[in-house]
Parts: structure tokens; sequence; C-alpha cells
């Protein structure tokens, strides 16, 4: 299984909302990753968990609030979001942080925040 | 920080070759990485590059040179399915690896 999932496909919310994103990998990835991807940008590094532990948060604002259940999950928690953050939001793994090892993309949650 | 530059769009004929470059200038540079992307999919490995030189893979290959800040991407015998952005990351290592994308190059790929 070299797949990475991610549910919702679509997700359309409102400014006051609170939604989940959710993301689930079975390779025995120890690193998982968020990414913002606009239209016609390439992807943007938000949050990076390592061995479950969050390593790197890119300066992201609050209202997103990641959490790593566990090896295989990854969450992406929403909070009155504005409608700037709408954008395609990639979960990616690889095996560990610092290897030489390719990431692995899911399919992403397209996200519109009316 | 990170500066990486690609051509933002490029044509090419089914059937041809065609060379996307990639240009970067990075303090602790670890890897370059091409990824392809499909409109309104994820991001798909190609090839990764962390030594000077050519990798091959199939009908695509990539070369480095880090003296350079260089890279680029082949693409041989292209197909209509080609059509797609190309995305360069590069790796750096500041106490630990991030992946910093370019803008990407769009190639359309016409019969």
């Amino acid at each position: 299984d070299t797949e990475v999932t991610q549910t919702p496909k679509h997700l359309v919310m409102g400014m006051t909302n609170k939604k989940s994103l959710k993301c689930e990998q079975h390779m025995g990835h120890r690193a998982m990753y968020w990414y913002k991807q606009k239209a016609k940008k390439p992807p943007e590094l938000m949050f990076v968990y390592s061995y479950e532990k969050l390593s790197i948060n890119e300066s992201v604002p609050s209202r997103f609030s990641p959490e790593c259940p566990n090896s295989s999950l990854l969450n992406l928690h929403l909070h009155a979001l504005q409608p700037e953050d709408s954008a395609l939001y990639l979960c990616a793994s690889s095996q560990y942080r610092d290897s030489n090892n390719e990431q692995f993309f899911g399919p992403g949650t397209r996200l519109t925040v009316l | 920080g990170q500066n990486i530059d690609q051509p933002t769009e490029m044509t090419a004929t089914e059937g041809a070759i065609v060379q996307i470059n990639c240009t970067y200038q990075t303090s602790g540079f670890n890897g370059l990485f091409w990824y392809q992307q499909h409109a309104g999919e994820a991001p798909t490995f190609l090839s990764y590059n962390v030594l000077d030189g050519l990798e091959e893979k199939g009908r695509f290959s990539s070369f480095l040179s880090r003296s350079k800040g260089y890279s680029y991407l082949l693409l041989k015998e292209l197909q209509m399915k080609d059509s797609a952005s190309y995305l360069c990351a590069v790796r750096d290592y500041r106490g630990y690896s991030t992946l910093t994308f370019g803008k990407g190059t769009m190639l359309l790929v016409s019969p």
C-alpha cells in the first residue's frame, strides 16, 4: 500500500464553522506533512510531524490546528477561517523527516470558505 | 531562504523531447526533487538528485549541477498525458529538512 488518503475530497464551510481534515497512510512512514496550495501556485509547507510530534510550524495562523493521534493519522482542525484560506490542502508522508526518500502526497481536500 | 526559478509555461509536440530547467539558490542544499502535478490532483514523484550528474528513469531523466545551482528534467517521446505542471522542489537542511517548491512549469503537449 503506497497510498496517502485524505477525507473529505471537497469541503465548503462558513467562517464560523469548525471542521477537520483527515489524512491516513499505512506505509510505516514516521514523517507527515500538511501543505496549502492555491490555484496555479506551488504547495506551501504548513506543518511537519516527526514521530507523532510537531517539529515544524511554518508560522501558520492559530485558526489551523494540527493533530497527530498516531503514526498513521494526521488531522487538521479548522476554526474561524477566512475566505482567503480557500485552497487545496495536501497531506504528504515520507519515511523519515530528514531522509532522502520522496514525499508521497494524498489527493488533497479542496476547501472553500464562504 | 530559497529562490527557485522555472519557466512558467512550455509547449511541445507529441513524440518530441522537452527540457524543463530549474535554477535555485539555497544554503544547506540537501537534494532536489521533480514532481508532476495534473490539474486538480496531487503531485507525484518523478525523480531525485543529490549528487551531480544524470539520473535516468524510463522516458524521464533529471540532471543536477550543484556548483551551478541548476537542474533540468528531460522528457522524451512526449505523450498527450504528459501535459501537466512540473514542480522543481529543493530540500535544504537548516537543523531539519524542509522541501520548498518552485512555481512549476505548465507543459502543454499538442498532437
